[in-house]
């Protein structure tokens, strides 16, 4: 099993439409998690924590359910600035707290 | 904002030779890494640096590769016999090292081996 595992998509969605994606993860003893936006050859961005309590940025939303090993991101009134691919990440257990990265779920809002 | 900066953006070099990629880290981070990306592919591991010394490295990171960092501020890569399959974006980030804090990575190297 992937130590981090992402439906790559693409989601095709219209502007304004609300889309969710969701990430498994293997290790039930990790600890953090993030979502990261990457556009086409770039680096790696941070765009949010997930905490366990979930929590929102602005049209941005992060879950957590520690107990099925899965996270959620959801964006509402989506953007056409918003396509990009977005990174489930999961901070390893171990001495160095390297990121394991998911696949990616590749977002394309139209207009 | 403080930002970790990578050098050269793109090189190109030939099969059998030696390249060295650069990083400046965020100053006040402790934990240092280098990932790649093959086109197309996820972004992958390759090692952490903490304190003057190899913390982890993943199997990819054979030993064709070394990490450094020599003066304190640097951080490099050196790959040292290049092969057409290193080709990739390399990236470089770093971190405050907590185990919650994310990583913050440099705008990456884009290794072209010919």
């Amino acid at each position: 099993r992937k130590e981090v595992e992402q439906d790559p998509g693409p989601f095709n969605v219209p502007e304004g439409a609300t889309v969710a994606f969701n990430c498994t993860y293997s290790n039930s003893a990790s600890q953090s998690f993030f979502w990261y936006r990457q556009d086409c050859r770039k680096e790696p961005k941070l765009l949010m924590s997930v905490y366990s309590s979930g929590n929102e940025d602005g049209r941005f939303t992060a879950q957590l359910n520690r107990a099925s090993q899965y996270i959620s991101l959801l964006i509402r009134d989506s953007k056409l600035s918003d396509s990009a691919t977005y990174l489930c990440v999961v901070i390893g257990m171990d001495s160095s707290y390297k990121l394991i990265f998911g696949s990616g779920t590749r977002l394309l809002v139209r207009p | 904002e403080p930002e970790v900066t990578q050098t050269p953006s793109h090189q190109v070099t030939q099969m059998g030779q030696e390249v060295i990629l650069r990083c400046v880290p965020i100053s006040n981070h402790l934990y240092f890494y280098w990932y790649r990306q093959i086109l197309g592919q996820k972004v992958e591991f390759l090692v952490s640096f903490y304190n003057n010394e190899i913390s982890e490295k993943s199997e990819i990171f054979d030993d064709q590769f070394s990490v450094e960092r020599p003066d304190g501020s640097n951080f490099t890569l050196k790959i040292r016999s290049t092969k057409l399959e290193d080709s990739a974006m390399y990236f470089c980030a770093s971190s405050t090292g907590t185990g919650v804090s994310p990583l913050h990575f440099g705008n990456g190297t884009r290794l072209t081996v010919t």
